[in-house]
């Protein structure tokens, strides 16, 4: 099935440790996205690319970075992770900005 | 700007009886709209999306929605809760950049 995958599912990283988390897709879908979301609250987008163009949100901090080396594979960078950065991360993608299919997300806990 | 606001954080219902989770849009155009649905741990799932064809939308699991433009809603309803709809519900706006814009979401509790 085509799907979307996130490793790790669950990451733990110590406090400015820096992290990478991963996403990749086998839907052939051009835009992927990043979002962060903290517990019981709506997934914050983060950035996303179209195509090889990159998005970053206005409001997302310089901390976070991306990178898409080709169309199956998106990751997400903490350069130093602060505890209030500890979230469920979920990846995201699209054909052409329609309909959004999700990762399970990764879990990161910040210690 | 788009945005979407949900009414009610919680909502609980008795399996068996009406689930109705209200949601109002700002949009200067016509939007896309969607309802997701997440389970503990899991990312979100589709559940449906309105795109300016039907006003009556169906989606999976016996849930839909109508576009109400008058109103600027699009409330998710289910004739008949079931245990396993307990979870959480967001919906989405989308805007002309491609970006989405989730509510706060609703979370659904099921009654035995």
């Amino acid at each position: 099935d085509a799907m979307v995958i996130q490793n790790p599912r669950y990451q733990v990283t110590q406090f400015g440790k820096p992290v990478t988390l991963s996403c990749s897709q086998t839907l052939n879908h051009n835009v992927m996205y990043w979002y962060q979301q903290k517990s019981s609250q709506a997934p914050k987008l983060l950035f996303h690319y179209y195509d090889k163009d990159f998005n970053n949100e206005a409001d997302t901090p310089d901390n976070f970075q991306s990178r898409r080396p080709n169309t199956s594979f998106c990751f997400l960078d903490i350069r130093s992770p602060g505890l209030g950065d500890a979230a469920m991360y979920l990846c995201a993608t699209s054909k052409d900005g329609d309909e959004q299919y999700f990762g399970p997300g990764t879990r990161l806990t910040v210690t | 700007a788009q945005s979407v606001t949900q009414l009610g954080s919680h909502v609980s219902v008795s399996e068996g009886a009406l689930v109705l989770l209200r949601c109002n849009y700002s949009s200067s155009v016509p939007p896309y709209l969607f309802w997701y649905v997440q389970y503990p741990n899991q990312g979100l799932q589709l559940l449906l999306k309105y795109t300016s064809a039907a006003t009556l939308v169906k989606g999976i699991n016996g849930f839909e929605a109508e576009f109400k433009k008058s109103e600027t809603s699009f409330h998710l309803t289910k004739p008949s809760a079931h245990m396993s709809d307990a979870a959480e519900y967001f919906c989405a706006v989308r805007n002309t950049g491609n970006q989405f814009y989730f509510g706060t979401g609703t979370s659904l509790t099921v009654i035995p």
